[in-house]
Order: structure tokens, then C-alpha cells, then sequence
């Protein structure tokens, strides 16, 4: 079983639609939770942390529950610039695992 | 806005040769970080770097690849002799601090072609 596994779309979603990625990891031991957005060849971009009580940014919001070993984005009111694949990062240790991500296209 | 800067932004290489990936992170950061990208596939994790030494790296840091800070700004990625199969977008990140919720900062990346 794949540490980091994420759908990997692609999710097409009409401009304005709410859309929600998953992504799971099979290490109980990973510390720390992260989402990045990464633009067709360019480099990944932090998008949010994940903390346990859930958080908010904007339009997205992430949770994480620890106890089913999964991580979960909210994208509200979706716009065009946010067509891009989502990368679930766990930390463990110094270690960083990738997920494969998810593609989503915003369709005008 | 600081950011981390890579050169070169396209490398290629013939099979076999060494190439030297180069790296500024962010000037107040203590942590460095390499990863590669196949095109089409995940990032991967090759090595994180602290205090002048290795602190952690993944099964893919064969003893082909080495990293060296050789001076106050430059963070480099050795691969002494290339496969075809090391061909990637190579990125280098930095950090204030390792773990925790602290962003890591990335670069442009280099492509790697090997031929």
C-alpha cells in the first residue's frame, strides 16, 4: 500500500461548484499534514497546513482525521485559477512524502 | 519576497556524465531539501540536509547523488554518473525549521535530461 494515496482525477468542476479532494496515509506515526498546489511544470506551492481541529483559508478549508488516517480539502466557490493538481504532503520524522496528486480542472 | 533560486533551469547531459544541480535557499533558513519529479509521476523525496549534514534520505540517494553546502549561500545535488533513468525535474526547497507546520519554500526546479 502507497504511503500518501490521493484520486488522481481529474475532477472537472463548473466555475462557482464546491469541490472536495481526499488523500490518505498509512503511517500512524506521521506528525504533520500539509496540502500544495502545484501549476502545470512549475514547482509546488504551500496551499494550507492540516490541523487536527480543522482550518479555514478563504475559500478552503482542511481536515484531518487522524483516528481513519485521512486528510480532506474543501475548495468553495471555485474559480479558473484554481485549475491545478493538489498535492497531499505528509511529514514524518525529516522524512516528506508526496502524494501523486489531484488534477482539477475549473470549466467556465 | 525572498525566495529560492536554482540554476541551471534545463541541464543535458550525456549518460554516464557527472552533473552538479545548484541551489540558493532563502538566506535565514537552516533546512534544505532535494526532490525530483518524473515527468507524469509524484514528487519524491531524495534528501534533507542540517547543520552541514544529512539528516534524513529516501531509498532513490544512491551512492550516485551527494549534496554539499560548499559555501554560506549554495546548497548543490551531485549525481556522479547519469542514467537515462535520472532524467526529472530536479527541486531544491528550503525551510526556518524542519517538520513541524513550518512551509517549506521551493524553487523553479532544473530539468535534467540525460540522453
Amino acid at each position: 500500500r502507497k504511503e500518501v494515496e490521493q484520486d488522481p482525477g481529474p475532477f472537472n468542476v463548473p466555475e462557482g461548484a464546491t469541490v472536495a479532494f481526499n488523500c490518505t496515509y498509512s503511517n500512524s506515526a506521521s506528525q504533520s499534514f500539509f496540502w500544495y498546489r502545484q501549476d502545470c511544470r512549475k514547482e509546488p506551492k504551500l496551499l494550507m497546513s492540516v490541523y487536527s481541529s480543522g482550518n479555514e483559508d478563504g475559500r478552503f478549508t482542511a481536515q484531518l482525521n487522524r483516528a481513519s488516517q485521512y486528510i480532506s480539502l474543501l475548495i468553495r466557490d471555485s474559480k479558473l485559477s484554481d485549475s491545478a493538481t493538489y498535492l497531499c504532503v505528509v511529514h514524518r520524522d525529516d522524512k516528506i512524502i508526496f502524494g501523486k496528486g489531484t488534477r482539477l480542472h475549473i470549466l467556465p | 519576497e525572498p525566495e529560492v533560486t536554482q540554476t541551471p533551469s534545463h541541464q543535458v547531459t550525456q549518460m554516464g556524465q557527472e552533473v552538479i544541480l545548484r541551489c540558493v535557499p532563502i538566506s535565514n533558513h537552516l533546512y534544505f531539501y532535494w526532490y525530483r519529479q518524473i515527468l507524469g509521476q509524484k514528487v519524491e523525496f531524495l534528501v534533507s540536509f542540517y547543520n552541514n549534514e544529512i539528516s534524513e534520505k529516501s531509498e532513490i540517494f544512491d551512492d550516485q547523488f551527494s549534496v554539499e553546502r560548499p559555501d554560506g549561500s549554495n546548497f548543490t545535488l551531485k549525481i556522479r554518473s547519469t542514467k537515462l533513468e535520472d532524467s526529472a525535474m530536479y527541486f531544491c526547497a528550503s525551510s526556518e525549521m524542519t517538520s513541524g507546520y513550518n512551509e517549506q519554500f521551493f524553487g523553479p526546479g532544473t530539468r535534467l535530461t540525460v540522453l
